[in-house]
């Protein structure tokens, strides 16, 4: 099955910094999605994107669907102290039909210190 | 819009009993999805179903189960539980599957 590869595992960064995160696959995806998780809940969709080249932008989240299918990077420009919390990638693969399924990262947990 | 949500939110069950947990899509939203997500594992797909019939399943064993009604309300049925499926259970919600998936809060495990 699909393997996707979420780097970093964690990052302490202060506030007011940028982070960049991203996901590699050895296979290629139809749709990419970002979400977030905070403690006790569920994932959050952060950003959504549908074409290879695709840049896509939410506030201070900034996310594009690689060339190649194949990875998919998001940044988070200022941080603050809410953006605390595990950020996972997501690929979607539609392998025919209605055949849909979503692969997720190991998630990067990022510590922002005040 | 009421979100996914997602009953009981927290549960405790012995080794050897069976669980069955709920979940109520967003209105509208015929696709839902079951995920297990664990420290060590990660967010580990269990099944989808749409319109009441299971479309996609991830490779646990027969012990996880589910069915979807014809409200699109989804439940899922684990068998003789072990140590190990003490776990996070997600449900997540889509209109079509090919369309971003909400999550609800989850139903945290323990089996004892």
């Amino acid at each position: 099955g699909q393997q996707l590869n979420q780097s970093p595992q964690s990052m302490f960064i202060q506030e007011g910094e940028d982070v960049s995160m991203n996901c590699t696959s050895s296979s290629i995806f139809n749709t990419w999605l970002w979400y977030k998780q905070d403690p006790g809940e569920g994932p959050v969709l952060l950003i959504a994107l549908y074409k290879a080249g695709e840049l896509t932008s939410n506030g201070r989240l900034t996310a594009q669907f690689g060339i190649t299918r194949k990875d998919s990077f998001l940044n988070i420009s200022a941080s603050i102290p809410s953006d605390v919390g595990i950020y996972f990638c997501a690929g979607l693969l539609n392998s025919g039909g209605s055949n849909y399924k979503l692969t997720f990262g190991k998630g990067t947990l990022l510590t922002v210190n005040p | 819009k009421a979100g996914v949500t997602q009953t009981p939110r927290y549960l405790i069950k012995t080794r050897g009993q069976q669980v069955t947990l709920s979940c109520s899509p967003i209105s509208g939203h015929r696709s839902v999805s079951w995920y297990q997500q664990t420290p060590g594992q990660g967010l580990q797909f269990l099944f989808e179903y749409f319109s009441e019939t299971q479309r996609n399943k991830g490779n646990f064993p027969g012990r996880f189960s589910g069915r979807q009604f014809s409200n699109s309300r989804s439940e899922m049925n684990v068998s003789t539980l072990e140590l190990g499926d003490s776990a996070l259970y997600l449900c997540a919600s889509s209109f079509d599957s090919n369309y971003g998936y909400t999550f609800g809060s989850g139903t945290r495990l323990t089996v004892v």
